[in-house]
């Protein structure tokens, strides 16, 4: 079935440094999403691509749908203490169900 | 508007038992999804229903089971509960399957299992 990998796993910064992540698929995908997950709560929607090489922000979050339709990723600028949590990528292929990656956690020092 | 919303918040069963975990979607949404989020795991797909209709299953035993009511909120059953089914369940929806619409979450029911 259809992998996602995503990296890195976690991730320490200083506030106010610029963050990068990326996932990467073993097929091509028509849809990636990006998705940050909060301590007991649901994760919730931060950017969705669904062109190849589609680059869309949201603030101070940019996020790109690679050319190849295998890779996508996602850049934070200038960090705040509230960019601490999880972030999921999650792409699909046609009419099917998402495949989530396992998730980058963000924590940032003050 | 509303969000998705999710009942209950926490559950607490013993193995062997069954439970039901409940999800009313975004006001105009037709489409819901299951998701298991097991602790330092990211989320596995369970089951999508659109329109009333199972469109897809997960890799999961058929205790695992649900249904979509007609006003479109649907429930989540899980019989004779294992000890590895602790995990949150997450619940989330989206518009019809025409465009590809994004999927918005609910915050979970967190089962645990003892």
């Amino acid at each position: 079935g259809q992998q996602l990998n995503q990296s890195p796993q976690s991730m320490f910064i200083q506030e106010g440094e610029d963050v990068s992540m990326n996932c990467t698929s073993s097929s091509i995908f028509n849809t990636w999403l990006w998705y940050k997950q909060d301590p007991g709560e649901g994760p919730v929607l931060l950017i969705a691509l669904y062109k190849a090489g589609e680059l869309t922000s949201n603030g101070r979050l940019t996020a790109q749908f690679g050319i190849t339709r295998k890779d996508s990723f996602l850049n934070i600028s200038a960090s705040i203490p509230s960019d601490v949590g999880i972030y999921f990528c999650a792409g699909r292929s046609g009419n099917t169900p998402l495949v989530f990656g396992k998730g980058t956690r963000l924590s940032v020092i003050a | 508007e509303a969000g998705v919303t999710q009942s209950p918040t926490h559950l607490i069963k013993t193995r062997g038992q069954q439970a039901t975990l409940r999800c009313s979607p975004i006001s105009g949404h037709t489409s819901v999804y299951w998701y298991q989020q097991a602790l330092g795991l990211g989320l596995q797909f369970l089951l999508w229903y659109d329109e009333g209709e199972e469109r897809n299953r997960g890799n999961f035993p058929p205790r695992f089971s649900g249904r979509q009511f007609p006003n479109y909120s649907s429930e989540l059953n899980v019989n004779a509960l294992e000890l590895e089914d602790s995990a949150l369940y997450l619940c989330a929806s989206s518009l019809g399957q025409g465009s590809y619409p994004p999927q918005h979450f609910g915050d979970g029911t967190r089962l645990s299992i003892l």
